[in-house]
């Protein structure tokens, strides 16, 4: 069965504080993807990254950073001097290759990551 | 490019009542999507067409939801009748294909049911 876990419910750092947002997946397919979106209070969802099952290099863009390990069926994002403009929620989402439909995303519960100036 | 587009952006009924939302996908999208998002909670799936048929429907209410999306283009959710349980931010995305490639959501319409 597919699962996205984020334990983490909310976070709570002071600006220019690095904070890395967990994330744990579940999956039975051998192709699959997996992102990251921030939810600002404004509502949208924002995409920020997107990851094929086949590439475990970890990426970083500017202040974000991640990490993904299939051994442990990680995904775990971290921000570097975090701002007061990182406050959102963030989700990591799953969507598999299976039924040849990748179109459905399967999110996890979200993380609220206040930063504090 | 323009992006996804909903409405209304709020809306509040009573129990029972009934409600529709509204959603034009990105141009030239075939692949359009309805989540539902539950306060404190990730979106949950609840339809996806591919065009104008219907691809995955199996997490959606079908005894008080429906969906529909004419000639493939915009699309139209409707409750009916509501509960107090369908309280959530309604998001709509649309995607180039059924692949995870351009994917792009809507603003979102919160429903508050009272």
């Amino acid at each position: 069965a597919q699962k996205v876990t984020q334990a983490q419910t909310e976070i709570s750092v002071v600006e220019k504080e690095d904070v890395t947002l967990d994330c744990v997946y579940e999956t039975r397919d051998t192709t699959y993807y997996l992102f990251w979106y921030k939810q600002p209070p404004s509502g949208e969802l924002v995409f920020l990254i997107r990851r094929n099952s086949f590439d475990e290099q970890n990426e970083i863009s500017g202040r974000y950073s991640w990490n993904f390990q299939k051994s442990t069926s990680s995904f775990n994002f971290t921000i570097t001097a975090s701002q007061v403009v990182d406050s959102a929620v963030y989700f990591c989402a799953l969507s598999e290759a299976s039924s040849g439909n990748t179109g459905k995303l399967i999110f996890g519960q979200g993380t609220t990551l206040q930063v504090k100036p | 490019e323009a992006g996804v587009a909903q409405s209304p952006r709020y809306k509040i009924i009573e129990k029972r009542q009934s409600v529709a939302f509204w959603c034009n996908p990105i141009s030239g999208h075939a692949t359009l999507y309805w989540y539902q998002q539950i306060l404190g909670q990730g979106p949950k799936l609840l339809i996806q067409f591919q065009n104008n048929g219907v691809v995955d429907d199996s997490q959606l209410p079908k005894d008080r939801f429906s969906a529909e999306r004419l000639k493939g283009v915009d699309s139209t959710l409707k409750i009916q009748p509501a509960k107090l349980e369908d309280s959530a931010v309604y998001l709509c995305a649309s995607s180039y294909g059924s692949n995870p490639y351009g994917y792009t959501f809507g603003s979102g319409t919160r429903l508050t049911v009272v």
